[in-house]
């Protein structure tokens, strides 16, 4: 069974640009959530997607969305880049929402904003 | 606000010498608690999920338990392979799980 797959696995943007990430869910799954992972924050959780709805957001910004669509691939977006934007974005999924199925992660794509 | 603390920051071991990994935390309406595993450039690996107070969960070398406060990941006999950063977490209802900041170990042959 594939696992939770998200493309491209690295990227270098500029301060000012936006940025689209993509996350393919384990097949089945149709829960999706985003999370950004720094050295001086950990992993913190920005949103959560069922059946293309937001169920739950994080404490980001509005720079910081997110789409979800009808076979469950997720894409999160960043406008405006800032310097610190730049972390590993670590995608998520699991069977369903709000009964504490264990998520499973892709490996991330590495985001470097010069 | 629902908060995890976990605690060392960083562990070194010798291999077979068993420890045990700790994650305090504070939240109303625990749904679970996760632990995962995280290799370097890698995503968190799910090990376990414990649901309630008292629950335990085996795998391999490790163990997990629950108590309403605090678990513990113990590790017995560890090899080189058990080395990675052991991350905590917590979910509550209609709530973004929350991680701990993790806990790096490292065990030398």
């Amino acid at each position: 069974k594939a696992g939770v797959t998200q493309t491209p696995r690295y990227l270098i943007k500029t301060r000012g640009q936006q940025v689209t990430l993509s996350c393919s869910p384990i097949s089945g799954h149709r829960s999706v959530s985003w999370y950004q992972q720094t050295p001086g924050q950990g992993l913190q959780f920005l949103f959560e997607y069922f059946s293309e709805t937001q169920r739950n957001k994080g404490n980001f910004p509005g720079r910081f969305s997110g789409r979800q669509f009808s076979n469950s691939r997720s894409e999160m977006n960043v406008s405006t880049l800032e310097l610190g934007d730049s972390a590993l974005y670590l995608c998520a999924s699991s069977f369903g929402t709000g009964d504490s199925q264990p998520q499973h992660f892709g490996d991330g794509t590495r985001l470097s904003i010069l | 606000e629902d908060q995890v603390t976990q605690s060392p920051e960083a562990l070194r071991l010798q291999e077979g010498e068993s420890s045990s990994l700790n994650c305090s935390y504070t939240v109303s309406g625990l749904r679970g608690l996760f632990w995962y595993r995280q290799d370097p450039g890698k995503g968190p690996e799910f090990l376990f999920t414990l649901y309630s107070a008292g629950e335990e969960k085996e795998k391999e070398r490790l163990k997990a338990t629950l108590t309403k406060k605090e678990s513990f990941l113990h590790i017995t006999a560890p090899k080189p392979e058990d080395s990675a950063t052991y991350l905590c977490a917590v979910q509550a209802e209609l709530r973004g799980m929350r991680f701990g900041a993790g806990t790096r170990l490292t065990v030398k042959p």
